[in-house]
């Protein structure tokens, strides 16, 4: 079961930061966050993780709340081929759950 | 570098026809992970492989699937006899070591499998 809520769609202007939420209240210490997209008909793409303090690679950036109860991924400049599905995911040992995921479109 | 390949990228066939799925994972990743996407249930996790050995086959819906992992450079997904209900895209995913969080999951582009 997905241990994680996120907003179904979201649109966000072209050069904009895009600015996704996730819900992970009922996280454990030890269990990090990973965010994933899935372009249609591609397989998952690996984004981002985090255990505790903010992070930053060159796909976005990922910031999660001092009570590790949420987190945001941010897109700092959306472009058209960053329309997609995006998962937040709590990994508990090696398991990935992924939920619903949010679609986010990029308007031109 | 070369990432995760799978073949073949999609397969038809009817049902009651053995359907073998193939995964190459990424050089030197010890972990193997296959799953299964349907709109229905989304990504699931079918089994779990960590050098070479299955961990975790708990999500393999049936008998009628199978999976091997004969050395760290391939892996099969089998199903005999397919169903209709089969019919999903099937991920392959591989990770430098599976058991550490702090590694990720590296995904193929998947089998889109249509059983008739």
């Amino acid at each position: 079961d997905a241990k994680t809520t996120q907003p179904t769609s979201m649109d966000c202007a072209e050069g904009r930061a895009a600015n996704l939420p996730c819900n992970h209240s009922t996280i454990s210490g030890n269990e990090y966050v990973y965010w994933y997209r899935q372009i249609h008909s591609q397989g998952p793409q690996y984004i981002i993780h985090g255990l505790k303090n903010n992070e930053t690679n060159e796909m976005a950036s990922l910031i999660i709340t001092e009570d590790r109860k949420s987190s945001t991924l941010i897109l700092p400049h959306a472009t058209l081929r960053d329309t997609a599905v995006y998962y937040c995911i709590v990994r508990v040992a090696y398991q990935f759950y992924f939920g619903t995921g949010t679609s986010l479109t990029v308007i031109p | 570098d070369a990432g995760v390949i799978q073949s073949p990228r999609h397969e038809v066939t009817e049902m009651g026809q053995e359907v073998t799925l193939r995964c190459k994972p990424i050089s030197g990743h010890n972990s193997l992970f296959w799953y299964r996407q349907t709109m229905m249930r989304g990504l699931e996790l079918l089994i779990y492989f960590n050098n070479n050995v299955p961990i975790d086959d708990s999500g393999m819906p049936e008998d009628r699937f199978s999976a091997k992992m004969p050395n760290a450079s391939f892996s099969t997904l089998k199903i005999q006899p397919s169903e209709p209900r089969d019919s999903a895209v099937y991920f392959c995913a591989s990770s430098l070591d599976g058991q550490l969080p702090y590694q990720p999951q590296h995904f193929g582009d998947g089998t889109r499998l249509s059983i008739l």
